[in-house]
């Protein structure tokens, strides 16, 4: 049963620490997303790649925020300088056509 | 823009009953879709169904299915014989436009769904 998986599934750091969270998506999945949820804002898209390139991370705050696809077995969601308000579970999900998968998140707080 | 709206924040199904919870999105796009996802409380996005706009038949998963009132632009989830185990956040989104360069993906607010035995 082939599932996205996330690492790490709990990062507790301090404020102005780097943070780098991962996601395997499932083989032969073209697409990949990031997903930010919180109490106050609910789910956004942070941002998408399709065949490993960036569609959109409009999403995304760009000061801080980064994402890639170094191959397409591996995303990184990559945030320096953390900060506080960054305290959220992150998602990632790939998908094949229209259908979206998701991992398991990844829970940060950020102190 | 996309916009999807869940006007349940909660709801109360007994067990075994079948339940709705409402959907409407509003989008300019002629071609479109709408996703269901379950969240349990372990955290978890489940995909549930998926109606395609062009699509001539309600969408059927199962105990779930959707209504879909294009002309109401409507959405709405039917799960039918309620568990316990469909306790849980459920989520309506409508998904990027895979044949369009950008598009965000929107979820509305959500409604959280409990069963009682």
């Amino acid at each position: 049963d082939a599932r996205v998986t996330q690492t790490p599934r709990h990062k507790v750091t301090e404020m102005g620490q780097e943070v780098t969270m991962r996601c395997q998506p499932i083989l032969g999945h073209n697409t990949v997303f990031w997903y930010r949820q919180t109490m106050m804002q609910g789910l956004e898209l942070l941002a998408y790649f399709r065949n490993r390139a960036p569609l959109d991370d409009s999403g995304m705050p760009k000061d801080r925020f980064s994402a890639e696809m170094p191959d397409a077995t591996l995303a990184t969601l990559k945030i320096q300088p953390s900060e506080p308000r960054d305290s959220a579970v992150y998602f990632c999900a790939s998908g094949l056509g229209l259908e979206q998968y998701f991992g398991p998140g990844t829970r940060l707080t950020v102190t | 823009a996309q916009k999807i709206t869940q006007t349940q924040p909660g709801m109360f199904v007994q067990e075994k009953e079948a339940v709705t919870l409402d959907c409407t999105y509003d989008t300019s796009d002629q071609s479109y879709g709408l996703f269901w996802y379950k969240q349990p409380s372990s955290g978890e996005m489940i995909f549930l169904i998926y109606q395609g706009s062009y699509d001539e038949q309600n969408a059927t998963e199962g105990r779930y299915s959707l209504n879909f009132q294009k002309a109401r632009k409507s959405a709405n989830l039917v799960i039918s014989a309620s568990q316990l185990g469909d306790s849980a956040m459920y989520f309506c989104s409508t998904p990027p436009r895979f044949y369009n360069q950008g598009g965000k993906l929107i979820f509305g607010q959500g409604t959280e769904l409990s069963v009682k035995p």
